[in-house]
């Protein structure tokens, strides 16, 4: 079976340090990545999306990047986080874009 | 354990059939609570949600959703629905007990046969 990991849970950061959060995917191969971004008082926003290895699209400019060095691996940075960075942020996967979405478990960031 | 369930996995309906799909959450606390929606080969997206006030919530594309908070319940409704609702269903939940994690549903499948 399919399992999605995210981590770290929670995060606090100051404003200015650099940020890496991790989403890996198991059991399933070439999955379609995506980083959600819930911000106070909103829904989720798509804020990344994967279809491949080095393949990342950006759906809102911003201070944040992502990367996917694996198949099943993909990572959302910062090089300077800034106190609007602060959120939920979620990764999700699914096999193709006509299929089901899974989530991971997200990480509440807070910048200080 | 705590969770957020979606008792309906996959539902089939006519089209102008009404539609009622189930979300239960057993967060305790103030909760705020999301309904989003993933049309076939799109993105997801925000069809509606709860925060405080009225707990009869209106959505976009005609649905609604009704916050019970007796039954822990937060179900999403259209009166009359289109083939052009044939999608993924998702109920999510964020509740200040939980340290504002966000818990979604395991998503409901709505295909609508015209």
């Amino acid at each position: 079976s399919q399992t999605i990991h995210q981590w770290p849970a929670t995060l606090v950061q100051p404003v200015g340090s650099p940020l890496s959060l991790e989403c890996t995917v198991e059991g399933t191969s070439n999955p379609n990545l995506y980083w959600y971004r819930q911000a106070a008082g909103r829904g989720l926003q798509l804020l990344f999306y994967s279809i491949g290895i080095g393949q990342i699209s950006s759906e809102v400019p911003q201070n944040l990047s992502a990367s996917r060095p694996q198949d099943r691996q993909f990572i959302l940075s910062s090089k300077k986080l800034l106190l609007s960075d602060s959120g939920f942020y979620l990764c999700a996967w699914r096999r193709s874009l006509n299929e089901k979405l899974f989530f991971g478990s997200g990480t509440q960031l807070s910048v200080l | 354990a705590q969770s957020v369930s979606q008792h309906n996995h996959h539902v089939i309906l006519s089209e102008a059939a009404s539609l009622e799909l189930g979300c239960n959450y057993s967060y305790g606390g103030t909760v705020n609570l999301f309904w989003y929606v993933q049309y076939p080969g799109q993105h997801l997206q925000l069809l509606l949600k709860y925060f405080s006030g009225d707990p009869l919530v209106k959505g976009i594309k005609g649905f609604e959703a009704e916050f019970i908070k007796s039954k822990f319940s937060f179900n999403l409704r259209k009166p009359s629905v289109q083939w052009s609702d044939t999608a993924e269903y998702f109920c999510a939940v964020n509740s200040e007990n939980t340290g504002n994690q966000f818990y979604f549903g395991t998503g409901t499948s709505l295909t609508v046969i015209p």
